[in-house]
């Protein structure tokens, strides 16, 4: 099983926009509405932001929001924050009953 | 609060068995698959391993099966993840997680370390 493709690192300025991306196949990402993604700060345990590609957990902030189209899967933060620095992990649900991860992705806020 | 707690880590040798618990609390244990995931150091998230609430369903990434067996003792609120043949690739940090497809509750991570 190969890990979902996701950009190294991600930067922008406080206040922008950005996305992260996160490819897979029709296997999981393009073959399932359950793609999640989840925050991890230095040294901390990952925090789920998003899950089923567009929901929000309770008490995430609605700068995160999530999309799909086919065989990628998006991850936008708005209004970017200095707290929002940290690594960035999408998964999928496979065809085969397991969950693959992305291979994260760093976000700087410069 | 929800809470997962690992333990269990440590350095073993190459070949060496080592068994991680989980113990779980502030949610209804037995309603829930449950899950393990590593993290290598300076590396991303793998998953590992997860079963089904009642046992009967358990899945494994290809480099760990024949190797670790996941099982659960929901009267004890407890996941387990027994680790044989080990090898310098299952060096990492495990994760405890609530659920299967969302895995909505980490736990803080065990450390094994697996090195002569």
């Amino acid at each position: 099983q190969s890990a979902l493709t996701q950009p190294a690192s991600v930067s922008g300025s406080p206040g922008q926009s950005i996305a992260i991306s996160c490819t897979g196949t029709s296997s999981d990402v393009g073959g399932y509405n359950y793609v999640c993604w989840h925050q991890q700060h230095p040294g901390k345990a990952p925090k789920l932001i998003i899950s089923d590609v567009n929901n929000r957990p309770s008490g995430v902030s609605d700068r995160f929001s999530g999309s799909k189209s086919g065989n990628t899967a998006s991850l936008t933060i708005s209004g970017l924050q200095a707290e929002d620095e940290a690594d960035y992990y999408c998964s999928s649900y496979t065809g085969s009953s397991t969950l693959v991860f992305g291979t994260g992705t760093k976000v700087t806020v410069l | 609060e929800v809470q997962l707690v690992e333990s269990g880590g440590g350095l073993v040798q190459p070949g060496g068995s080592l068994r991680l618990t989980c113990a779980a609390s502030g949610f209804t244990f037995s309603g829930y698959w449950m899950s393990w995931v590593r993290q290598a150091p300076g590396k991303g998230l793998e998953w590992v391993a997860s079963i089904k609430q009642d046992g009967g369903e358990k899945n494994y990434v290809d480099s760990v099966k024949g190797r670790f067996t996941i099982s659960r003792d929901n009267a004890r609120n407890s996941l387990s993840l027994q680790m044989n043949s080990l090898r310098a690739e299952d060096t990492a940090l495990y994760y405890c997680a609530k659920g299967k497809r969302i895995l909505d509750v980490w736990g803080q991570g065990t450390t094994v370390t697996v090195s002569s």
